[in-house]
């Protein structure tokens, strides 16, 4: 069974301070990577996809991919109180545009 | 209407029930998708189509049955659950290999 791991979290940063989640696949063969943020209640909502090593920057987000460490991360700077969230990770595994879902980590931005 | 449209957002039915869940996409992508969301566990993934034909099961049981007359809308027919079954019910949609689009869900209580 392919896997995608999170820390739960929660994780705490105060407002401003740059946020760090992490996720590790196992699947080697997969070439496609999402995050996704998802609030209390509501659907996933896709903030970053990254299919090449290296970093990709959107605004506050930027994505981080090392393949050969089978390690995905994201990186949010400036962080407000709206960013606490879940922040999902999503891998393409076992067939094409076939998502696999890390549990999520809690992130809590306080002012 | 926009984007992927679930309806209902919330259902309660008892275990004899049999109801059904819908999903609408207003993207023109051409794969749909059944995940099931339950707390504190990883999205998992049920069903898939591309182009309206079922590619995956996801080793789902027979109480669930999907329905995807075409490439815009898609069903989840529900029989007999359990309670166990309770959970988040999310469709989305995707076009290639660019992430998908959730829908709001349906909220589902078997009692």
């Amino acid at each position: 069974q392919k896997e995608v791991e999170q820390n739960s979290g929660p994780l705490s940063v105060p407002e401003g301070a740059i946020a760090s989640l992490n996720c590790t696949y196992s699947d080697r063969g997969s070439q496609s990577f999402f995050w996704y943020r998802q609030y209390s209640g509501k659907s996933p909502e896709l903030i970053m996809f990254i299919y090449s090593n290296g970093d990709k920057e959107d605004g506050r987000f930027t994505a981080q991919l090392n393949k050969a460490s089978q390690y995905v991360s994201l990186l949010i700077r400036d962080s407000q109180p709206s960013d606490s969230a879940t922040y999902l990770c999503a891998v393409e595994s076992g067939g094409y545009n076939k998502l696999i879902f890390g549990a999520g980590t809690r992130l809590a931005v306080h002012p | 209407e926009t984007g992927v449209t679930q309806t209902p957002r919330h259902l309660v039915m008892g275990m004899t029930n049999k109801k059904s869940l819908k999903c609408e996409q207003h993207l023109g992508h051409n794969a749909m998708y059944w995940y099931k969301q339950s707390a504190k566990k990883p999205l998992e993934l049920m069903f898939v189509y591309n182009f309206k034909e079922q590619t995956e099961n996801n080793s789902v049981p027979s109480r669930f049955s999907p329905e995807c007359p075409n490439s815009s809308h898609l069903f989840l027919h529900l029989h007999t659950l359990q309670p166990e079954d309770s959970a988040l019910y999310l469709c989305a949609s995707s076009q290639d290999r660019g992430g998908y689009t959730f829908g709001s869900g349906t909220r589902l209580t078997v009692v």
